[in-house]
């Protein structure tokens, strides 16, 4: 079965400070692997894709199929990083049907 | 990015009827949209896959006949809470992917539903 884990309700960090949330997955297959943010009263975004492979918003996230994680991170949080961070993952056999699996959840709050 | 818009963003209803929220994609088509219930302070659980012009496909211990999906269009599903009791009260939320493989799944902003 499909599982997003994260073992983290809240990480509260102050500004400047390294920012790591974890996530761990488990899935037979080849995943995709996806991270999420929900700002404040705003609806879901897609923060980054482990495919892309690239860095948004100063965060990046690397797929280690060894471990099975997918830990999204940031070298200097900011203020307005403070925000709701999931964790998805989608089963890569392709067609559009493809669900979301998403974990529960890391709640990031920056402190000035 | 696209956009997807759910309607109404908030509803309240008397115990025993039964509520549409409409989800659309507005400037794309989804051959597939997905629609997830989300409790205070927990994970999007999703509840089933709305494919347009069949049936949609439920996730283990989610009602058909409670939840009821349909998807008519491209760019149009709904999802009718059918006799309302307060324990459906909850946070509803849509996705659509454009249709192909590899596409982003883009989501509504939600509709809050409370029963009294």
């Amino acid at each position: 079965a499909q599982r997003v884990t994260q073992p983290e309700k809240l990480l509260s960090v102050f500004k400047g400070a390294p920012v790591e949330l974890k996530c761990n997955y488990s899935y037979s297959g080849s995943p995709e692997l996806f991270w999420y943010v929900q700002y404040s009263r705003q609806r879901l975004q897609l923060l980054l894709r482990h495919i892309s492979r690239e860095s948004i918003k100063g965060f990046t996230a690397d797929l280690n199929k060894g471990e099975t994680s997918f830990h999204l991170k940031k070298p200097f949080a900011q203020e307005e990083d403070s925000a709701m961070y999931y964790c998805a993952l989608r089963a890569n056999y392709g067609g559009a049907t493809n669900k979301l699996i998403f974990g529960t959840g890391t709640l990031l709050a920056v402190q000035p | 990015g696209a956009v997807v818009s759910q309607h109404p963003s908030w509803v309240i209803c008397k115990s025993g009827t039964s509520v549409k929220i409409e989800c659309r994609s507005l400037d794309f088509q989804a051959t597939t949209m997905f629609w997830y219930r989300q409790f205070p302070k927990q994970s999007l659980m999703l509840m089933a896959t709305s494919n347009e012009g069949s049936k949609a496909t439920y996730e283990q211990g989610v009602e058909k006949d409670k939840f009821l999906i349909n998807h008519a269009s491209l760019t149009l599903s709904t999802l009718t809470v059918t006799s309302a009791h307060p324990e459906d009260s909850s946070f509803y939320i849509c996705s659509a992917r454009r249709t192909g493989p590899n596409t982003e799944a883009f989501f509504g902003q939600g509709t809050r539903l409370t029963v009294v």
